[in-house]
């Protein structure tokens, strides 16, 4: 089966811009948890959604959201981008969101 | 946040030795998870052990959940150089519908 895809890979943009990241989970896979992850900080979880409803939210600033779709899609979006948010962002789904998890290969955002 | 810390923050042994990586977390938990994670890139499960479970072996690989000490420990034997990788804990915090990651034990098989 398809693993998990995120989009795009690499992204480089500019500190105040926003950004639109996308994981598609794969088939039947009805949670997607989002993972910030830096060289300093290890892997923060930023949120998990299930079925289109948001269940937890890590300790992030409300710059950083997230949506589910019907075919749980989700994407993340992070506004007034700055330097500090660059990193690997990765993007895990799972069946109910504490089984095994399977992740995306990560979007690379660089803010300069 | 975080819930787990891994031990030690980094390891470097020979290939053919065994490799032992320790966990601790902090509150309740349902399952423990390990994860590898090569150069970044996305992480790749390896195993999952219950809070009911003692000890849990996957190939190579070795688990054990200590769930009074809130510790678990990562043995991989018979090292290979492809086994160099970052490894991390993952914790579900009781009531919480998902993972927690700690920050890793980078591991360095020499040839």
């Amino acid at each position: 089966k398809a693993g998990v895809t995120q989009t795009p890979r690499y992204l480089i943009k500019t500190r105040g811009q926003q950004v639109t990241l996308s994981c598609s989970p794969i088939s039947g896979h009805r949670s997607v948890s989002w993972y910030q992850q830096t060289p300093g900080q290890g892997l923060q979880f930023l949120f998990e959604y299930f079925s289109e409803t948001q269940r937890n939210k890590g300790n992030f600033p409300g710059r950083f959201s997230g949506r589910q779709f019907s075919n749980s899609r989700s994407e993340m979006n992070v506004s007034t981008l700055e330097l500090g948010d660059s990193a690997l962002y990765l993007c895990a789904s799972s069946w109910t969101g504490v089984t095994e998890a399977f992740f995306g290969q990560g979007t690379r955002l660089t803010v300069v | 946040s975080q819930q787990g810390e891994e031990d030690p923050q980094a390891l470097s042994i020979q290939e053919g030795e065994n490799a032992t990586m320790n966990c601790s977390y902090k509150t309740s938990i349902n399952n423990l998870q390990w994860y590898r994670q090569n150069s970044g890139r996305g992480l790749v499960h390896l195993i999952l052990i219950r809070s009911n479970e003692r000890e849990k072996h996957s190939g190579r690989l070795r688990v054990t959940l200590d769930t009074s000490k809130k510790s678990s420990s990562l043995l991989i034997t018979a090292s290979r150089a492809a086994d160099t990788a970052s490894y991390f804990c993952a914790t579900d915090p009781a009531g919480a519908n998902d993972m927690r990651f700690g920050a890793g034990t980078r591991l360095t098989v020499k040839p």
